[in-house]
């Protein structure tokens, strides 16, 4: 089973900063098949990232995603005021399809 | 417009059981792949389980903290999704969401959620 760790836990940053979220994975991810979602209190997570660096369908181009094996980054170039929320990693080439443990990005 | 609506969830005792259901709308249903996927109060997401598409037989997968306890199924002429719960623990308490797996073809990350439905394990 692959275990994804994310970091940091807690991200404090201003709108209009740069924010960069890492997962790392115990075990390579196959084909880069790893997703990022976003999460707001009381919703459903909603998928913004696949194959590593592929943005969703309606994602503000301000979401990219990079890395390969067991490095991946989300990095948000400017934070907008909706895009403080949880956010999670997850691989989907091997079962157990897992999540990592979420990064809080908050208002500083 | 794809839309995933959970069933179902409420108050049961340890030892119990309940039957989830997912109605699926606006695609599909029976192209996906479909997941169960569940967030304790305050915590992570944690996969729970899946079944495969009629091309690859409707099989299923579970995670091991519920392998054994809980079933998934599906009925594609009611684009319906159903996880039937039975000896239920207090460790089992969460909203319980159902999402649509993005391909048609293998695994792949989840494009559609339901708004998730709470099941909570309590004497």
């Amino acid at each position: 089973e692959i275990v994804l760790t994310q970091s940091p836990g807690t991200l404090s940053l201003s709108p209009g900063e740069r924010a960069t979220l890492s997962c790392r994975a115990s075990q390579s991810v196959s084909s880069s098949y790893l997703a990022w979602y976003q999460q707001k209190p009381g919703q459903a997570p909603r998928l913004l990232i696949y194959g590593a660096s592929s943005r969703a369908t309606g994602i503000p181009d301000r979401f990219s995603g990079s890395g390969s094996g067991t490095d991946f980054t989300l990095t948000i170039s400017r934070l907008e005021p909706e895009d403080f929320a949880v956010y999670y990693c997850q691989q989907y080439g091997s079962s157990p399809p897992g999540f990592g443990q979420g990064t809080k990005v908050e208002i500083k | 417009e794809v839309q995933l609506v959970e069933s179902g969830g409420g108050l049961v005792q340890p030892g119990g059981s309940l039957r989830l259901s997912c109605a699926a709308s606006g695609f599909t249903f029976s192209d996906h792949y479909m997941d169960w996927v569940r967030q304790a109060p305050g915590k992570g997401l944690e996969w729970v389980g899946r079944t495969r598409n009629k091309a690859n037989s409707y099989t299923t997968e579970y995670a091991a903290s519920v392998k054994g306890r809980f079933t998934i199924s599906r009925d594609d002429s009611k684009n319906s999704l159903y996880l039937q719960m039975n000896s239920l623990k207090t460790e089992d308490t969460a909203v319980y969401y159902c999402a649509r797996v993005l391909t048609t073809v293998g695994g792949g990350p989840f494009d559609y959620w339901g708004q998730g439905t709470l099941v909570t394990v309590s004497s």
